[in-house]
C-alpha cells in the first residue's frame, strides 16, 4: 500500500535554513503536497508541485522532487520562530484516493 | 468566504458512549473527509463523502461511520467508544475532481477525549 516517511524531529537555528525531507512509496503519485499544523489549529496548505517538476519556489519555500528516488523535501530560507510548527508531506495518486500523510516533523526553530 | 467549520470543538465522553462530529465545508465544495489524528500516528484517513455517497474508507472499525447531508455537510459517529479513540479528528474539503490539484482545506478540528 502507499507509505509517506518523514523524520520526526528537526531543530534549526533562527535565519538558517530548514530542510524537511520526506519518502513515499507509490510510484503513480501525481499529486505531492506539504502542509503545516501549528499547536492547536488544523492543516494549513503551504504548498504543491505536480510529479512532472522537479522544483517549485514559492517566496522562502522551496520543494524539490525527485521521483526517481520517490523523495521530496522542503526548503525553508531565513527560518523565522514562526516556523515552528508540524510539517506533513502528503501524496495522491490520479486515482480515487485521499490524501496519504506522513506522520510529520516537528520543526523547532531556536532564537 | 467561510473555511471549513467543525464543531464541537471539544468534546469529552465516557467510554461506551457514542460520539457525534459535525463538519460544514467551504461553499461549493461536494467531497467531504475525515482523518484522524491520534498522538504519535500523524494523519490516518477515516472517511470521504461526496454528492452523499460513501467513495472511500480507511482501515477502521465499523463503529466510525458518517453521513453527507444534501447540503453537503457532514457527520462521523463513533460508537461504543474506547480509550484509544482519544485525538484531534479532523474535517476537510475538495471540489472532487480537483481535489489533487490544490489539495484540501482543513477545519480546526474537534478534540475528542475519552475517559
Amino acid at each position: 500500500g502507499e507509505d509517506v516517511e518523514q523524520s520526526l524531529f528537526l531543530s534549526v537555528r533562527e535565519g538558517d535554513s530548514s530542510v524537511i525531507n520526506c519518502t513515499y512509496t507509490d510510484s503513480s503519485s501525481t499529486y505531492l503536497y506539504w502542509y503545516k499544523q501549528e499547536p492547536g489549529a488544523g492543516l494549513q496548505l503551504l504548498t504543491y508541485i505536480f510529479s512532472n517538476m522537479d522544483m517549485k519556489q514559492d517566496q522562502r519555500l522551496t520543494v524539490l522532487l525527485n521521483k526517481k528516488d520517490k523523495h521530496l523535501s522542503l526548503r525553508i530560507a531565513d527560518t523565522q520562530t514562526g516556523d515552528s510548527a508540524i510539517y506533513f508531506c502528503a501524496e495522491r495518486n490520479s486515482g480515487n484516493t485521499p490524501l496519504v500523510f506522513g506522520k510529520g516533523t516537528r520543526l523547532s526553530v531556536i532564537a | 468566504e467561510a473555511g471549513v467549520t467543525q464543531s464541537p470543538t471539544h468534546l469529552i465522553k465516557t467510554r461506551g458512549q457514542q460520539a457525534t462530529l459535525r463538519c460544514s465545508p467551504i461553499s461549493g465544495h461536494t467531497s467531504v473527509y475525515w482523518y484522524q489524528q491520534a498522538l504519535g500516528l500523524g494523519l490516518q484517513f477515516l472517511l470521504w463523502y461526496d454528492e452523499g455517497e460513501e467513495r472511500n474508507r480507511g482501515n477502521f472499525p465499523p463503529r466510525f461511520s458518517g453521513r453527507q447531508f444534501p447540503n453537503y455537510s457532514s457527520e462521523l459517529n463513533v460508537n461504543a467508544l474506547e480509550l484509544e479513540d482519544s485525538a484531534l479528528y479532523l474535517c476537510a474539503s475538495s471540489l472532487v475532481g480537483t481535489g489533487g490539484v490544490g489539495g484540501y482545506t482543513f477545519g480546526s478540528g474537534t478534540r475528542l477525549t475519552v475517559v
